[in-house]
């Protein structure tokens, strides 16, 4: 019974296409995440969203844009995606955001051709 | 300018043989400290949360401790399902959240 499910795990397109990266958790949590990790293998957080209100890390470009119908799930939509997207995105949800570990999907491979 | 570093970015030890991974940081308001456990394929998977100086928590073979400056993630006589990287993160506020590059763990038999 996966707590922090990803979809999909493989995610390979062209240059210039939309795609969009699905996450739900069943842990009953209110704050959910999303992550970048790149060939260096950091992680480096993009979004959180918690009880409808959305944190907006100001690195990331506005082509990404997350959208959370509910509490249990919180989706990633990428326009016009550029070769330097090429990552792992890992959806992480924790209860609160202050000071409580987060849980971790397994991560969509995106590779752009 | 808030950032983690881990060392060493790889370690290789026999199955015994005792060892730490070092976790340093420079952040502003620290509100704790995680360390994190991540198998190849997978994502990170949460081991221990730290939230002061001179704190310490147990779990199995490994102990993580912190002080002002840095985090040692302990590990005692080691097995090869120990094998992974371990990562650790700092949160600095609210959805201020620093990653280091982990330290890749192999334990041989």
């Amino acid at each position: 019974d996966t707590a922090v499910s990803q979809t999909p795990k493989y995610l390979v397109t062209q240059m210039g296409n939309d795609k969009s990266i699905k996450c739900e958790q069943n842990l009953g949590h209110d704050t959910m995440y999303w992550y970048k990790q790149d060939s260096k293998k950091f992680l480096k957080i993009m979004f959180s969203y918690n009880n409808k209100e959305l944190i907006i890390n100001e690195t990331v470009p506005n082509r990404f844009s997350p959208k959370s119908p509910d509490k249990a799930h919180l989706n990633l939509h990428i326009n016009s995606l550029e070769l330097g997207d090429s990552a792992v995105y890992f959806c992480a949800s924790s209860q609160g955001s202050g000071h409580q570990p987060q849980h971790f999907g397994d991560g969509t491979r995106l590779s752009i051709l | 300018e808030d950032q983690v570093t881990q060392s060493p970015e790889a370690l290789r030890l026999q199955e015994g043989e005792s060892s730490s991974l070092n976790c340093s940081y420079t952040v502003s308001g620290l509100r704790g400290l995680f360390w994190y456990r991540q198998d190849p394929g997978k994502g990170p998977e949460f081991l221990f949360t730290l939230y002061s100086a001179g704190e310490e928590k147990e779990k199995e073979r490994l102990k993580a401790t912190l002080t002002k400056k840095e985090s040692f993630l302990h590990i005692t006589a080691p097995k090869p399902e120990d094998s992974a990287t371990y990562l650790c993160a700092v949160q600095a506020g609210f959805n201020k959240f620093y990653f280091g590059s982990g330290t890749k763990l192999n334990v041989k038999p």
